[in-house]
């Protein structure tokens, strides 16, 4: 199984700052990454798919990068909506794991 | 508007059955793999298992394999997981979800997911 690990597993930040969450994949994936929002008591929420592809409705401040085993979710500047935990999913091979989650709190 | 709605979790024993079922509309169901990802109270998502658009082929996670059974029904727009043999581990929310994606260009990604449904077992 392809196992992924997020860094940091929890991060504090303001309104307003720049955030980066790194996914490592356990091999390659190639471009085979996505990232999902949860918000607590709710289901996950598509942000990025294919490492970099913005899903529709999803605002222009996610953006994601990264090919093969490294990836990057970044938040160009953060929403007080945005406060939530992120979770990266790899769709290479089955079974499609997730990350183990970045919980992101407001500072 | 696309919509998924599971039902079926509640209280169970270990050793027990359970058969949850997601409802979908406002889509072409019949034109879409579906999952089941789980979430233990308090910890992260973990995916259970997947199928086809027609029903044929199915895969599972190793820690469900040989006890939980994948299916679909298209005619009445319906998903089912088939829980049997449920241990303590199992508890958690199950999440019916639409994958879509092409694997070539885009890869496979859930843009839909419903809103859940809990297990417990518990005795």
């Amino acid at each position: 199984d392809i196992h992924l690990t997020q860094s940091p597993s929890s991060l504090s930040a303001s309104v307003g700052d720049r955030v980066t969450i790194t996914c490592r994949a356990s091999q390659s994936i190639r471009f085979y990454l996505n990232w999902y929002q949860q918000k607590l008591g709710k289901a996950p929420n598509l942000l990025i798919y294919a490492a970099s592809s913005l899903q529709s409705g999803v605002p222009s401040r996610f953006s994601g990068s990264g090919s093969g085993t490294d990836f990057t979710l970044t938040i160009s500047s953060l929403q007080p909506e945005d406060f939530a935990t992120y979770y990266c999913q790899q769709s290479y091979s089955t079974p499609f794991t997730f990350g183990q989650g970045t919980r992101l709190e407001i500072k | 508007e696309v919509q998924l709605g599971e039902s079926g979790g509640g209280l169970v024993q270990p050793g027990g059955s359970l058969r949850l079922s997601c409802a979908a509309s406002g889509f072409t169901f019949s034109g879409y793999w579906m999952h089941w990802v789980r979430q233990a109270p308090g910890k992260g998502l973990v995916w259970v298992s997947r199928i086809n658009s027609d029903g044929s082929s199915t895969t599972y996670a190793d820690s469900v394999t040989g006890r939980f059974t994948i299916s679909r029904d298209n005619a009445k727009n319906t998903l089912y997981l088939q829980m049997n043999s449920l241990r303590a581990e199992d508890t958690a929310v199950y999440y019916c979800a639409r994958v879509s994606g092409i694997y070539d260009t885009s890869g496979y990604y859930v843009d839909y997911w419903g809103q859940g449904t809990l297990v417990t077992v518990s005795s």
